[in-house]
């Protein structure tokens, strides 16, 4: 099974608005962290919002929020007041304590906001 | 402070042939983890190294090794090249862990790749 799953292969926003990119998690682990990376072209993975299986409020900073569901094992990722700089890939990623020291990541949503 | 940076930035290798990227960790960072990510795809986790060893290893091959330096930096060996390790090879380094936090966090800073073409 996957551990990270990534349903939406392409999403479209209108500039200044908000969009939630999917992503569910598969793992018996107690404790895990997740995390949302950006993919611009030119291929450098940039680290935007983490959020622990134990933290009990979602996680912010500043235009991006994460909506985790734990029972539904669902990280959704929030950008608010779309920018056209946020057009990239973007991966949501899982640590497990159980398994140490590897991250499995997504396969990856590509976003383009439209001015 | 110098971020996490990777030699060479593309590189064009033969099947058969052997190569080796370089990552220089970021300063006070001493776990380098490397990820390949073929087209279209998310990373993909090979192996990960700490204090000079090696702490973790996705499912990938023995011709993919990899070594760690006294100053953390690693290099990425991969023998035998075939079509299919065409890809973008990253390398994240990381902080020394913190503490024993009950979450597993440990953000990973990446470089920016280096892009492999095997033909």
């Amino acid at each position: 099974a996957q551990k990270i799953t990534q349903t939406q292969p392409g999403m479209f926003v209108q500039e200044k608005e908000a969009v939630t990119l999917d992503c569910t998690y598969d793992t018996s682990d107690q404790s895990y962290g997740l995390f949302w990376y950006k993919q611009p072209s030119s291929g450098e993975m940039i680290f935007l919002i983490y959020q622990g299986s134990y933290d009990e409020q979602n996680a912010t900073e500043g235009r991006y929020s994460l909506n985790f569901q734990k029972a539904r094992k669902s990280a959704n990722l929030v950008i608010s007041a779309s920018q056209l700089g946020d057009s990239a890939m973007y991966f949501c990623a899982m640590r497990e304590r159980g398994t140490g020291n590897q991250f499995y990541f997504g396969t990856g949503t590509s976003l383009t906001v439209i001015p | 402070e110098t971020g996490v940076t990777q030699s060479p930035t593309h590189l064009i290798k033969t099947r058969g042939q052997q190569v080796t990227l370089r990552c220089s960790s970021q300063s006070g960072h001493n776990t380098v983890s490397w990820y390949q990510q073929a087209l279209g795809q998310g990373p993909q986790f090979i192996f990960q190294y700490y204090r000079e060893e090696e702490n973790g290893r996705g499912n990938f091959p023995p011709r993919f090794s990899g070594l760690q330096f006294p100053n953390y930096s690693s290099e990425l060996n991969v023998n035998a090249l075939e079509l299919d390790d065409s890809a973008l090879y990253l390398c994240a380094s990381s902080p020394p862990q913190r503490g024993l936090a009950r979450s597993s966090y440990n953000e990973q800073f990446f470089g920016p790749g280096t892009r492999l073409t095997v033909l």
